[in-house]
């Protein structure tokens, strides 16, 4: 299997631009879920999916992103309008079941590094 | 908030030696706890899970949990170059995973 696949792998925007990140999850899997990592605030789960639903957005800092998931094997993340501060990694994992049932984990991407200047 | 604290880094050891991480957590009521290893650049990977009181060992690598106390350790130990990398513990609450800040370790050769 090829893995958890994002696009792009890099984005350098400027702010007030929309953004779109791209994710495609290991074929199977029914869970997908976002993450953004800072040195400030460390890898924070954004929002995950089940079965393409939106389960808990909790994690969305605010309106200005935007989550979703149209098919079992895509899922976009949009930030609309862009700011400095949401320069970060973002990373899409996915999973077979959630986390600590069995032994199924997450799988994440290689993650996508956004600038926004 | 649910929170994880991971002992502050950077974490040096000389090739051969234990690596000793720490790891506590806010929520009693968390279920399950990974350790992750993040190379600089690249995405997570998971290295150890664990899920009842007591250590796990799998290779080099021994996780141990107390739910008790609400901590949880990796040791790693012989050391080697290729473990130089940043180590996540992560604490599942309601089928989600917070993360700690994490602790970079550095292994001397």
């Amino acid at each position: 299997d090829a893995g958890v696949i994002q696009s792009p792998r890099h984005e350098v925007t400027e702010m007030g631009q929309e953004v779109t990140l791209r994710c495609k999850p290991i074929s199977g899997h029914d869970y997908l879920f976002w993450y953004r990592q800072t040195m400030m605030r460390g890898l924070e789960l954004l929002i995950y999916f089940n079965n393409n639903v939106p389960i808990d957005d909790s994690g969305m800092p605010e309106d200005r992103f935007s989550a979703k998931m149209p098919n079992a094997s895509f899922s976009t993340l949009k930030i609309q309008p862009s700011e400095p501060r949401d320069s970060a990694v973002y990373f899409c994992a996915s999973s077979l079941l959630p986390s600590g049932a069995s032994q199924e984990t997450q799988y994440f991407g290689p993650g996508t590094r956004l600038l926004v200047l | 908030q649910k929170e994880v604290e991971q002992n502050s880094g950077p974490l040096s050891v000389p090739e051969g030696a234990i690596a000793s991480l720490n790891c506590t957590y806010s929520d009693r009521g968390s279920q399950s706890f990974f350790w992750y290893r993040q190379y600089s650049g690249k995405s997570p990977e998971l290295i150890m899970f664990i899920y009842s009181n007591g250590d796990k060992e799998d290779g080099r690598f021994t996780a141990q949990l107390n739910k008790a106390s609400q901590y949880v350790s990796l040791l790693i130990r012989d050391s080697q170059p290729s473990d130089s990398a940043t180590y996540l513990c992560a604490v599942l609450s309601d089928y989600k995973l917070s993360f700690g800040a994490g602790t970079t370790v550095t292994v001397r050769a």
